[in-house]
């Protein structure tokens, strides 16, 4: 049982490249979330997936777009990427907007953009 | 925005000592969490107050509510070097379902 895992751990990219970030998760959970973390700052919400074949935007969804590809992979996309979104990105997981409101975090993928 | 704002922003103990750590937030909440993030790691789920709940334990974590202030305290107790993470308050409410976190503090637990 892997929990939340992420790729790339780290990743850096040129002003103007596009990348994807890959989210999966074992729990059998309905729920996933992305976040990013800038340096002393507590987590902010891009975009979630209540369910499969749900996307919402969150606090912080410009320059991202997402894609539920089924019920265990949660994408996030940058197509365009820009110095202001070097940050550490952040999925999640929980069971379901019914259920438990604990989340379960992966690693990170920590991204640079120069 | 932050929804939370925990202070203090760093705390420095030693080893055995309490670290008491603070969160106010802005808006009514169904519940507050607490999180620890060791550097470099995701976040891990350390306890869950509810907003009906005045006071929760769990091990050597003991959490308090105060709706009226829309605050919480987290307590560590009898601190150990692993302890050394952040640590951040996380708010639901019933029209979200994310969450939204306050900015944290780093707790360095000195052996």
């Amino acid at each position: 049982n892997a929990g939340v895992t992420q790729t790339p751990k780290f990743q850096v990219l040129k002003t103007g490249q596009s990348m994807t970030l890959q989210c999966a998760q074992d729990m059998n959970h309905n729920s996933m979330y992305w976040y990013r973390q800038d340096p002393g700052m507590g987590l902010r919400l891009i975009y979630y997936s209540a369910s499969e074949g749900t996307t919402d935007k969150g606090e912080v969804p410009n320059g991202y777009n997402v894609s539920r590809l089924n019920k265990r992979e949660f994408s996030l996309r940058l197509e365009s990427a820009a110095p202001s979104q070097t940050s550490v990105y952040f999925c999640a997981s929980r069971t379901g907007p019914s259920g438990s409101v604990t989340q379960y975090f992966g690693p990170g993928t920590r991204l640079l953009v120069l | 925005s932050q929804q939370g704002e925990e202070d203090p922003q760093a705390l420095s103990i030693q080893e055995g000592e309490n670290a008491t750590m603070n969160c106010s937030y802005k808006t009514s909440i169904n519940n507050l969490q607490w999180y620890r993030q060791n550097s470099g790691r995701g976040l891990v789920h350390l306890i869950l107050i509810r907003s009906n709940e005045r006071e929760k334990h769990s091990g050597r974590l003991r959490v308090t509510l105060d709706t009226s202030k829309k605050s919480s305290s987290l307590l560590i107790t009898a601190s150990r070097a692993a302890d050394t993470a952040s640590y951040f308050c996380a708010t639901s409410d019933t029209g979200r379902r994310a969450l939204t976190f306050g900015s944290g503090t780093r707790l360095q637990v000195q052996p």
